[in-house]
């Protein structure tokens, strides 16, 4: 099976940078996603890993190490719009489901 | 636009009283799945459709029915309802290929009282 842990919450400044981990066990893997889903809403795809490394998408950047089952999504500049929760997926191999963390929230404070 | 359209977005019923809330793309898309979100609990998986007339159950399947007949449709069937299925629902679609992001519709928020 699979399981994914991230912290439940994790509180920052605005302009400062945070870093929100994830760390995952899985049979196989094919994969890792960043969602971030503000109260209420749909969640909404921020980035994507399957090789080690850092992918930088603006102020998101997502980094993965698939030997340590570990990857972190970075927030730079960071904007009270950025309060929101931050989910971490993972697909295990092929086209299978993908499997949610839990989220972490994230509150940006003045 | 592409999108994942769910109706209703807002449900509260009584228990036992069958509901079906639909989830429909327009992108084409092979894949489709059902979750339901629940406090402390995260996104969990109800069922899932590969393509047309493939389905498969999710992490928690009890209570609930899917079919898909057409690609663009994937209703949830709620056969006879009960509180603890009180929870929001989203309905997600992506293509077949490895790698691309799944679309969620808007979700629906179902109270069973």
């Amino acid at each position: 099976g699979q399981s994914l842990e991230q912290p439940s919450e994790v509180t920052a400044v605005e302009g400062a940078i945070v870093q929100i981990n994830c760390t995952y066990q899985t049979s196989g893997f094919n994969g890792l996603f960043w969602y971030q889903q503000h109260a209420g809403e749909a969640p909404t795809f921020l980035s994507y890993n399957v090789l080690d490394g850092l992918e930088e998408k603006g102020r998101f950047s997502s980094f993965l190490s698939r030997s340590k089952g570990y990857s972190y999504l970075l927030l730079k500049e960071l904007q009270m719009k950025d309060s929101a929760s931050y989910l971490c997926a993972v697909r295990d191999s092929g086209n299978t489901p993908l499997v949610f963390g839990k989220g972490t929230r994230l509150s940006v404070i003045a | 636009e592409a999108q994942v359209t769910q109706n209703p977005r807002y449900l509260i019923t009584v228990t036992g009283k069958k509901l079906t809330v639909t989830c429909s793309q327009n992108m084409n898309h092979e894949y489709m799945s059902w979750y339901r979100q629940d406090p402390g609990l995260g996104l969990r998986q109800i069922y899932y459709s590969m393509n047309v007339e493939v389905t498969d159950k999710g992490d928690v399947p009890e209570g609930y029915k899917v079919s898909r007949k057409e690609k663009r449709n994937f209703p949830l069937i709620l056969e006879s309802p009960s509180p603890n299925q009180t929870s929001l629902y989203f309905c997600a679609s992506s293509s077949m290929i490895s790698g691309v992001e799944q679309y969620f519709g808007p979700g629906t928020r179902l109270t069973v009282t």
